[in-house]
């Protein structure tokens, strides 16, 4: 089954920007990984899926243009552009697999995101 | 508006059982695959269950299999999950989130979530 691993951390200054992996473990460079946004004390929101050709489908609801993802080899990228304060949050990444009968979800271990 | 409310979640003893809520509202209910995604405190998401439209396929993490059932009400708009021989592991904030039309869809909206405290 395939592993997500995410960086437990990272940080960018208000106005800059920053990109954030998901690392699908070998095996899996053709999966998709759906991108998810938590703010403290909230539930998860979706931000789009992405795949090795980029975006798959459409952003969630009210997700700024700031926001894109790109595709590559094993890792799948969220950026964010002039990043404002209210993006300080905890980013999720998660996948499916489906194997015979069975089928499940995996998720990284998430990266939280500080504004400074 | 798109809403989802979980309830019914607690405290309980290990060994115990809880069964949580989840109200929908705003969508065609029948129409998608729901799913129950937990987050125990100060950890990452962990999903946990899935059910298709009609209740006809179901699918279980690992962990929880023989001991949870996720089951739907298209008649009240409502997702439950039956939790029996509660783990202090099972402690976290559980989810309600609606699937797509598919069995590969992204998770889209999500509840504010429920509590369960497995503890003696």
């Amino acid at each position: 089954q395939p592993v997500l691993t995410q960086p437990p951390s990272a940080s960018a200054s208000l106005g800059a920007s920053v990109t954030l992996t998901c690392t699908l473990s070998s095996g899996y460079s053709n999966y998709k990984v759906d991108w998810y946004q938590q703010r403290p004390g909230k539930g998860p929101r979706f931000v789009m899926r992405v795949g090795t050709g980029g975006i798959v489908g459409s952003k969630g609801d009210g997700i700024p243009d700031r926001f894109s993802v790109l595709g590559s080899g094993l890792n799948r990228y969220l950026t964010i552009k002039n990043i404002q304060e209210e993006d300080e949050s905890d980013y999720h990444c998660g996948a499916d697999h489906g194997s015979g009968s069975n089928f499940f979800w995996v998720f990284g271990g998430g990266t939280k995101l500080t504004v400074l | 508006e798109v809403q989802l409310v979980e309830s019914g979640g607690g405290l309980v003893q290990p060994g115990g059982s809880l069964r949580l809520s989840c109200a929908a509202s705003g969508f065609t209910f029948s129409s998608y695959w729901m799913s129950w995604v937990r987050q125990a405190p100060g950890k990452g998401l962990e999903w946990v269950a899935n059910i298709k439209q009609d209740g006809s396929e179901k699918y279980y993490v690992d962990s929880v299999k023989g001991r949870f059932t996720i089951s739907r009400d298209n008649a009240k708009n409502s997702l439950y999950l039956q939790m029996n021989s509660l783990r202090a592991e099972d402690t976290a904030v559980y989810y309600c989130a609606r699937g797509g039309v598919y069995l590969s869809g992204w998770f889209d909206p999500w509840g504010q979530g429920t509590l369960v405290t497995v503890s003696s």
